[in-house]
């Protein structure tokens, strides 16, 4: 498997709360991505990065902010968490230059907003 | 924009029953595609990749598809099986330029009875 550790795992939040997810990779890859997982709407991205400091939004950027000051680290962000933010978080991280552009995946963080 | 659709939301098969798993996508230029898997309570994987070359992909545990340019159509196939291959599966679509975008698809639940 590819070296990518999510944190927290798991956390419960309340409304209105500030959260940050972390994703740290070891592999030197210059793409990371923060992807959201609900039923019925599969995968969808929500911000992803192309190198340090540089990011960009993706289809379901609201509400979100991401940070990248290091290769390694992908920071996830969530300004005042709302109920319809509850979703498990996977990121992902790629490299152009080999492997043919597969992405490989974290092992998630189940968030929960109450 | 790309698109991808996965027509069948849950699949339940017997052990040993042959699988066909749908994905039509939609984008006017040259794709990689790709179709990940995700056992429960886990990360996705990926099963096979197309990027050119042969239509019919073969990936790993008996897993193939096949590309139809024609059809903008990528499904997955199998031809016997197995309890263990119960898990979700995403079909997704990358543009080949450099951009490295992956759009999903909502994904299919497989169940396989024993």
């Amino acid at each position: 498997d590819a070296g990518i550790t999510q944190s927290p795992r798991h956390k419960v939040t309340e409304t209105g709360t500030p959260v940050t997810l972390r994703c740290h990779q070891t592999e030197n890859h210059r793409y990371m991505y923060w992807y959201r997982q609900d039923p019925g709407h599969g995968l969808r991205l929500i911000h992803y990065s192309y190198g340090v400091k540089d990011t960009d939004k993706g289809e379901v950027s609201d509400g979100y902010s991401v940070s990248r000051s290091k290769t390694e680290d992908f920071l996830l962000t969530l300004e005042s968490a709302t109920s319809s933010q509850t979703s498990v978080y996977f990121c992902a991280i790629s490299e152009p230059s080999g492997r043919q552009n597969e992405q490989f995946f974290g092992p998630g963080t189940r968030l929960t907003v109450l | 924009a790309q698109s991808v659709s996965q027509h069948n939301h849950h699949v339940i098969l017997s052990e040993a029953a042959s699988l066909e798993l749908g994905c039509n996508y939609s984008y006017g230029g040259t794709v990689n595609l790709f179709w990940y898997v995700q056992y429960p309570g886990q990360h996705l994987q990926l099963l096979l990749k197309y990027f050119s070359g042969d239509p019919l992909v073969k990936g790993i545990k008996g897993f193939e598809a096949e590309f139809i340019k024609s059809k903008f159509s990528f499904n997955l196939r199998k031809p016997s099986v197995q309890w263990s291959d119960t898990a979700e599966y995403f079909c997704a679509v990358k543009n080949s330029g450099g951009y490295q975008k992956v759009t999903f698809g909502t994904g299919t639940k497989l169940q396989v009875i024993p």
